[in-house]
């Protein structure tokens, strides 16, 4: 079965800290590809990156840095010197064949001054 | 460029009365995608459309449907709303019709709420 699994329900920390979001996910599929989205209050959801299953490199986006171990099928979302601008929700995806987003629940990060 | 437009931005119905939303993509992309994110119940995939065409279905009964416009504009229909319908429904739209070009951006929402 397709499944993604973001067991972290809400993390809370202090501005600058470094924090890591974890998404674990399960898949039948051979090639598949893991998205990272972002919810903050508004509502919309913020595209933030796609990794494709044969490309383990690291990424890193400024303060954002992602984490692609095939191995442990996770894909690791980490933010380096949070601001409270962060502070919102985020959400792991898996793209099935059917092109439909298979979502985790969610980790609502929130960013204390 | 315009983003993913959503309308309206909140909507208040009674129950067993029908609901219309409406998304509009970005330019250029042909395929829209609906998900339903309840409280509770995460964010659910209900339908996607691309040149017109319903080309997959996510676990839903059959009073929420949909359609495609020839500008790939998009409307959800929920007839006959029940209480738990209350949800923020979400629209997504992509350009490429393969997996490896597939990228969603999203609208706002519209958040319906069933009294």
């Amino acid at each position: 079965a397709q499944k993604v699994t973001q067991a972290q329900t809400e993390i809370s920390v202090v501005e600058k800290e470094d924090v890591t979001l974890d998404c674990v996910y399960e898949t039948r599929d051979t090639t598949y590809y893991l998205f990272w989205y972002k919810q903050p209050p508004s509502g919309e959801l913020v595209f933030l990156i796609r990794r494709n299953s044969f490309d383990e490199q690291n990424e890193i986006s400024g303060r954002y840095s992602w984490n692609f171990q095939k191995s442990t099928s996770s894909f690791n979302f980490t933010i380096t010197a949070s601001q409270v601008v962060d502070s919102a929700v985020y959400f792991c995806a898996l793209l099935d064949s059917n092109y439909q987003l298979i979502w985790g629940a969610g980790t609502k990060l929130i960013i204390k001054p | 460029e315009a983003g993913v437009t959503q309308s309206p931005t909140h909507l208040i119905k009674t129950r067993g009365q029908q609901a219309t939303l409406r998304c509009s993509p970005i330019s250029g992309h042909t395929s829209v995608y609906w998900y339903q994110q309840a409280l509770g119940l995460g964010l659910q995939f209900l339908l996607w459309y691309d040149e017109g065409e319903e080309r997959n279905r996510g676990n839903f009964p059959p009073r929420f449907s949909g359609r495609q416009f020839p500008n790939y504009s998009s409307e959800l229909n929920v007839n006959a709303l029940e209480l738990e319908d209350s949800a923020l429904y979400l629209c997504a739209s992509s350009t490429g019709q393969t997996l490896a070009k597939n990228i969603q951006y999203f609208g706002a929402g519209t958040r319906l709420s069933v009294l």
